[in-house]
């Protein structure tokens, strides 16, 4: 059974960090690319980032670059999301997804609220 | 940036009829190099996180009622809910994943009337 199972998602302060991991099993983690899309409190998906199969390919959203960085460790099976500088605006359901040239899975998602 | 424009932000249909649900990108998501336009459908139920419903914008996803199609190419696309079903109340997005950043639909939430 394929699952994707996201965890350190929290409260914290306005200019903090927080480190999202997200373990995958049920299938072959290294065929996959894997994205982080979120989803802020009554508003829409916003895709924030994804990073290919080895881990040589990253790309951002314009509003996380250079504040987020996505990695994965393939020995692992786990993704994660390095969370700086972060802002209110950041409160999301954040959700990792694979993709195996579109996103066909995903996550139940861990809350991230950015607050004083 | 394609943006992602989704069409009614809200519908309400009777059950045992059909929704349909628009979206329009602002530059074309068909490829020249395969003919297939990079487009998805999912739709998201509060407190479960999305599911994919069609890719290549008329692909069903394996388990996906028959009642689920999706159509259209280029800018225009469709997503068609025949004989609606109470567990079809959801938002519906579409996205892009032609070119980053893989753009979403802002939703449309169905309901039934």
């Amino acid at each position: 059974e394929v699952q994707l199972v996201e965890s350190g998602g929290g409260l914290v302060q306005p200019g903090g960090s927080l480190r999202l991991s997200c373990a995958a099993s049920g299938f072959t983690f290294t065929n996959y690319w894997m994205h982080w899309v979120r989803q802020a409190p009554g508003k829409g998906l916003m895709w924030v980032s994804h990073i290919n199969t080895d881990g040589s390919n990253t790309n951002y959203a314009d509003s996380v670059r250079g504040r987020f960085t996505i990695s994965r460790d393939n020995t692992r099976n786990t993704l994660y999301l390095q969370m700086n500088s972060l802002r209110a605006e950041d409160t999301a359901v954040y959700y990792c997804s694979r993709s195996g040239g579109w996103v066909d899975f995903w996550g139940q998602g861990t809350l991230v609220t950015v607050s004083s | 940036d394609i943006v992602m424009t989704q069409s009614p932000d809200s519908l309400a249909v009777s059950l045992g009829e059909r929704a349909t649900i628009n979206c329009k990108s602002s530059q074309s998501v068909l490829s020249s190099s395969n003919n297939k336009n990079y487009l998805t459908w999912y739709q998201h139920k509060p407190g479960q996180p999305p599911k994919l419903l069609i890719y290549w914008a008329s692909t069903r996803e394996s388990g996906v009622p028959d009642r689920f199609s999706g159509s259209g190419s280029g800018t225009d696309f469709t997503l068609t809910i025949n004989s609606l079903q109470a567990e079809d109340v959801a938002v519906y997005y579409c996205q892009q994943y032609y070119s980053t950043p893989y753009t979403f639909g802002q939703g449309t939430k169905l309901e039934i009337k």
